[in-house]
């Protein structure tokens, strides 16, 4: 079946404007999560969906970022007034409920000029 | 509270040579422990993961990882490196007792030399 997907794979935008950026997860999976990956470094938890509900958003950087997920499935991260230091890759994953294997997907990669 | 440490930045080999990628970790609770691969552009890939029953792990493409708790560790092994297996390594610990938040290691890329 269909992996996890996320659009756009690609980001260019200018300081101080907004973005969204989407995640399709597998079918069926319950929890579904946001990572933020600097160069050189391991992916940053940022926040945890089970169903529609953010079970765990602790590692949300500042009250710019937001994200939804209202119908339990699809998940968009909403940056507002973006910063030069957001810029990076932004991963999605799911899961078949907490706790289990996350399956990722192949990221957005976000350029703030 | 859970960490995970890779204590290596980059490892180098030979092809043909066995591969050891280093992991330790803290937990508070009896902890889930994966390694994830990621090739260059690639998404992240799944290795292997230990959730309680044997400690001795198998995962795809040859690799394997022994849970040793008394060392708390989970170092990643392979007989014999293959070209394919360039690319960055994650290990990932998880508190099956906690808030199922993973905490990812810092990476160790693998150079594997002709």
């Amino acid at each position: 079946g269909a992996g996890v997907s996320q659009t756009p794979s690609n980001k260019v935008t200018e300081k101080g404007k907004y973005v969204e950026l989407r995640c399709d997860p597998i079918s069926g999976h319950t929890a579904l999560y946001w990572y933020r990956q600097s160069l050189g470094q391991g992916p940053e938890f940022l926040i945890y969906f089970q169903g529609t509900g953010a079970a765990d958003d602790s590692g949300l950087p500042n009250d710019r970022f937001f994200a939804v997920r209202p119908e339990g499935s699809v998940s968009t991260l909403k940056i507002q007034r973006t910063e030069r230091g957001d810029s990076a890759v932004y991963l999605c994953a799911s899961s078949l409920s907490g706790g289990e294997t996350q399956y990722f997907g192949p990221g957005t990669r976000l350029l703030v000029l | 509270a859970q960490s995970v440490t890779q204590l290596d930045s980059h490892v180098s080999v030979s092809e043909g040579t066995p591969v050891l990628l280093r992991c330790n970790y803290s937990s508070s609770y009896s902890p889930s422990l994966f390694w994830y691969v990621q090739h260059p552009n690639k998404g992240l890939q799944l290795l292997l993961k230990y959730t309680s029953a044997a400690t001795l792990v198998k995962g795809i493409n040859g690799f394997e990882a022994e849970f040793k708790k008394s060392e708390t560790s989970f170092h990643l092994t392979k007989p014999s490196a293959h070209m394919s297996d360039a690319a960055e390594y994650f290990c990932v610990v998880s508190d099956r007792g906690g808030s199922y938040i993973p905490t990812f290691g810092r990476g160790t890329s693998l150079i594997v030399h002709p």
